[in-house]
């Protein structure tokens, strides 16, 4: 069965320093690797996926993510963090076959940006 | 990518009435997807809606508690019903995608507090 572990309820960094959300994945199959992010009383917005071809895959608001295969690694990454990025992040995997349309999700990390 | 709303946005209910949560999409999709957050939680598949079919329940989820209509392709309802406390969730819609590598995307979500 799929899965994904997100390791770290909260993450501070301070505003303008690199950050990293972690992410693991357990898959059977192609892993299909996807991020979302979730500002308070908002839905689910997604940030970027991975598919298939470079491990660096750019999403929106300047994030990108790093697929690692020998890790089973998805972790998020983003150069210079901004206090307006502070949100709930989850790390989700879809499943495989004829499933492809149910995704499981991780616990999330909130993320805390202080100026 | 397609737009979506969910109404009410939020809603608090007392003990034992049920809610209908309506989900508009501006585009035709055959999969609608509902999804519950608990509190401080990741998000939970609840179940699958096609339209012209029964939905599809994942395990703890059944259609006494959480019955669902699909009368066309851009329309969706999810009823929580005899409400409990533990029912105070916020509810998501989603859209299911054609291939294993389209995107779902997801509703602003309902907030739903029940006294």
């Amino acid at each position: 069965a799929q899965s994904v572990a997100q390791p770290e309820d909260q993450v501070n960094v301070a505003e303008g320093n690199p950050l990293t959300v972690k992410c693991t994945y357990s898959v059977s199959g192609n892993p299909y690797l996807f991020w979302y992010v979730q500002y308070p009383n908002r839905g689910l917005q997604f940030l970027l996926k991975y598919i298939t071809g470079d491990n660096l895959v750019k999403g929106s608001y300047g994030f990108e993510a790093e697929f690692n295969k020998s890790q089973t690694s998805f972790h998020l990454k983003k150069p210079s963090a901004l206090v307006s990025d502070s949100a709930l992040y989850f790390c989700a995997v879809r499943d495989s076959g004829d499933n492809f349309n149910k995704f499981y999700f991780g616990s999330g990390t909130k993320l805390n940006v202080k100026p | 990518s397609a737009v979506i709303s969910q109404k009410p946005s939020r809603d608090i209910c007392q003990r034992g009435t049920s809610l209908t949560i309506q989900c508009q999409v501006d585009s035709q999709v055959t999969m609608m997807f509902w999804y519950r957050q608990q509190p401080g939680q990741s998000l939970t598949l609840i179940a699958t809606a096609n339209q012209g079919s029964e939905a599809t329940y994942e395990s703890g989820f059944v259609i006494d508690k959480f019955p669902i209509s699909r009368p066309n392709l851009t329309f969706s309802t999810l009823t929580v019903s005899n409400m409990s406390p533990e029912d105070s969730s916020i509810y998501l819609c989603s859209l299911g995608g054609v291939t294993s590598t389209d995107t779902q995307y997801f509703g602003p979500g309902t907030r739903l507090t029940v006294l």
